[in-house]
């Protein structure tokens, strides 16, 4: 299976500041990958996916890049929204697997 | 507009057996794979199990796997998972999920808002 690693656990950030968050794939899975959102007691909410492509209703501030097995998730600007927990998930072969997440806290 | 409403959740016994539902609405169910996501308390999305838009194609996680039955009811709308042989480590939220492209990538657009599942003595 393949195994994908989020870096860091947890990010503390301040608003307005820039967030990159990081995610490793074990092996190669070309461009197929998704972040999530999740708030505490919601469901994970689709970001991105195909790497970069930002999902319907998703703010010019949440960017993804990498392909093969390193990606990166960017918020520019951190709005108070966006302190939650982040997830990515590959996409390229079964099982599919998410990252352990990432949580991006007030400073 | 889409919408997963899980149901049956609740406190069962290690050995023990549930059956979860998820109603699905806003959508042509029968065209559209289907997934369960579970969600340990404070833990990281674990994906459990998958169905083809027929039902022909089914894929579990190991962690599952000759435990719990994923199924479909096309007429009725409507996604299951039969867990059996429950352990404690089973506890957790369980999800359906629906990806956005129909008999595309599995990626998870949309959610219901959980079941909750314990596993206590």
């Amino acid at each position: 299976e393949i195994v994908m690693t989020q870096s860091p656990a947890t990010l503390s950030v301040s608003p307005g500041e820039r967030a990159t968050l990081s995610c490793r794939a074990s092996q190669s899975i070309s461009g197929n990958l998704a972040w999530y959102q999740q708030k505490p007691g919601q469901a994970p909410r689709l970001l991105i996916y195909g790497s970069s492509t930002r999902a319907t209703g998703i703010p010019a501030r949440f960017s993804g890049s990498g392909s093969g097995t390193e990606f990166s998730l960017t918020i520019s600007s951190l709005q108070s929204e966006d302190f939650a927990v982040y997830y990515c998930q590959q996409y390229n072969k079964w099982p599919l697997t998410f990252g352990g997440g990432t949580k991006v806290e007030i400073k | 507009e889409v919408q997963l409403v899980e149901s049956g959740g609740g406190l069962v016994q290690p050995g023990g057996s549930l059956r979860l539902s998820c109603a699905a609405s806003g959508f042509t169910f029968s065209s559209c794979e289907m997934s369960w996501v579970r969600q340990a308390p404070g833990k990281g999305l674990e994906w459990v199990s998958h169905i083809s838009s027929s039902g022909t194609t089914i894929y579990y996680a190991d962690s599952v796997k000759g435990r719990f039955t994923i199924s479909r009811d096309n007429a009725e709308n409507s996604l299951y998972l039969q867990m059996n042989s429950l352990r404690a480590d089973d506890t957790a939220v369980y999800y359906c999920a629906r990806p956005l492209y129909s008999g595309g990538y599995q990626i998870f657009n949309y959610w219901g808002q959980g079941a909750l599942v314990t596993v206590s003595p």
